[in-house]
Formats: structure tokens, C-alpha cells, sequence
């Protein structure tokens, strides 16, 4: 059974860096799929936030490119998302996900969901 | 506002049928890409229910059916069920600007 577990900070300062973890289990992220990162802010929809492949290549939303990055450390089974300078608008329950391996990046489905971790944006 | 335009809220009662609809355009379903639906059960996160346009995971029961059609998709639900009671998005991809997974509003489904 493929889980996935998020962790880290539920408190981030404006204009500070928002960094995010997901371990992966009953799955070696090497073995394919893409990983990647949803977000939903409180009583608000779902937003795409990104994807990667575990030999390196990233798909971000092209709205949050220019802050966005993602990584993957294969040897712990798990990968980061980092969101730099974070406003209010930012503030959501992160999910990380895994995503089917199409092409294009991002057309596929997402067949396994972490429980999601809410980062609040405040000082 | 989302890419793809759902219903903000459906409603209906124990057995009835309902569906939702998910309505994009030309650079999104109707450039061909399949739509895929999710199930957000309140305070927990979203679970694949239909993907392909119509295709059911293991486990979803058939009660749930899903159709595509030009620019536009639909979840159908039969047999409306009090732990029905949730978030419904649909998904696709856009090819505008640099392409994107894009989601739809959500809608919120009450079991009368």
C-alpha cells in the first residue's frame, strides 16, 4: 500500500520560505510515477503546484514557477517542495501526491494523496 | 476563477440521481485531454473516483459513472447515498501559456 506522509513548519513568515517534505512508502519513488504537490487554501479549491521526475526534470505551475522548487533524494525515498517568498495567499493545506506518468506533465491522474499539512503565512 | 467551471453545490435526496457538470474549452477537454474526478470527504484529502473520463478504480462502486462530450465532462451518481455527501473536482490539463493541470471549482453535493 503507497503512502505518503507531509511534514514540516505550519508557520511561515511574509517573504520567507515555505519548505515542505513528503516521505513515500509501500513505493520506491525510482521506480517511476511522477511526485508532486498540490494545495488547497482553507474553504477554497484545489491549485496544481508541481511535479517531478526522480531522474530530475520539473513541471510547475507556470502562475508559481518563478518561486517554486522541487527535489528528489531517492536514497531516503522522499522529495521537497520550496516556495519562496510566501504571502498570505500562500497560506493552504499542502498535499503531495503521486501522479500518473503521461505526457504532457501534469495531464495525468493522481492516484495517491498524503493526508495534507496546512501552512499558515503570518507574523 | 477556475479553468474549468463546475456547479458550486448540487443537491438530492437518498436514492435519487444526480449529476455534476464540468465545462471547459478548446485548449483544455475539448483539445482532447481526459478528465479525471476526485471525492473530497469532509476533513480528509481527495480520492480518485473516475479517471479517463469514465473508468473506476478498484473499490469505487459503479454507482458512480463519468462521461465526457466536446468541451465539457459529467459525474453521474445513482442511487444517492448519505456518505455521498461531499467535494467533487474534476481535472484535465490546459495547453494555454505553458500548460498546467488545471481543476475545476468544486462542488459541493448535499444528501437532502
Amino acid at each position: 500500500q503507497v503512502q505518503l506522509q507531509e511534514s514540516g513548519p505550519g508557520l511561515v513568515e511574509p517573504r520567507e520560505t515555505l519548505s515542505l517534505t513528503c516521505a513515500v512508502s509501500g513505493y520506491f519513488i525510482s521506480s517511476g510515477y511522477y511526485w508532486g504537490w498540490i494545495r488547497q487554501p482553507p474553504g477554497k479549491g484545489l491549485e496544481w503546484v508541481g511535479i517531478i521526475y526522480h531522474r530530475g526534470p520539473t513541471y510547475y505551475n507556470p502562475s508559481l514557477k518563478s518561486r517554486v522548487t522541487m527535489s528528489v533524494d531517492t536514497s531516503k525515498n522522499r522529495f521537497s517542495l520550496k516556495l519562496s517568498s510566501v504571502t498570505g495567499a500562500d497560506t493552504a493545506v499542502y498535499y503531495c501526491a503521486r501522479e500518473e506518468l503521461v505526457g504532457p506533465a501534469g495531464r495525468g491522474r493522481v492516484d495517491y494523496w498524503g493526508q495534507g499539512t496546512l501552512v499558515t503565512v503570518s507574523s | 476563477q477556475s479553468v474549468l467551471t463546475q456547479p458550486p453545490s448540487v443537491s438530492g435526496a437518498p436514492g435519487q440521481r444526480v449529476t455534476i457538470s464540468c465545462t471547459g474549452s478548446t485548449s483544455n477537454i475539448g483539445a482532447g485531454f481526459d478528465v479525471h474526478w476526485y471525492q473530497q470527504l469532509p476533513g480528509t484529502a481527495p480520492k480518485l473516483l473516475i479517471y479517463d473520463n469514465t473508468n473506476r478504480p478498484s473499490g469505487v462502486p459503479d454507482r458512480f459513472s463519468g462521461s465526457k462530450s466536446g468541451t465539457s465532462a459529467s459525474l453521474a451518481i445513482t442511487g444517492l447515498q448519505a456518505e455521498d455527501e461531499a467535494d467533487y473536482y474534476c481535472q484535465s490539463y490546459d495547453v494555454s501559456l505553458t500548460g498546467s493541470k488545471v481543476f475545476g471549482g468544486g462542488t459541493k453535493l448535499t444528501v437532502l
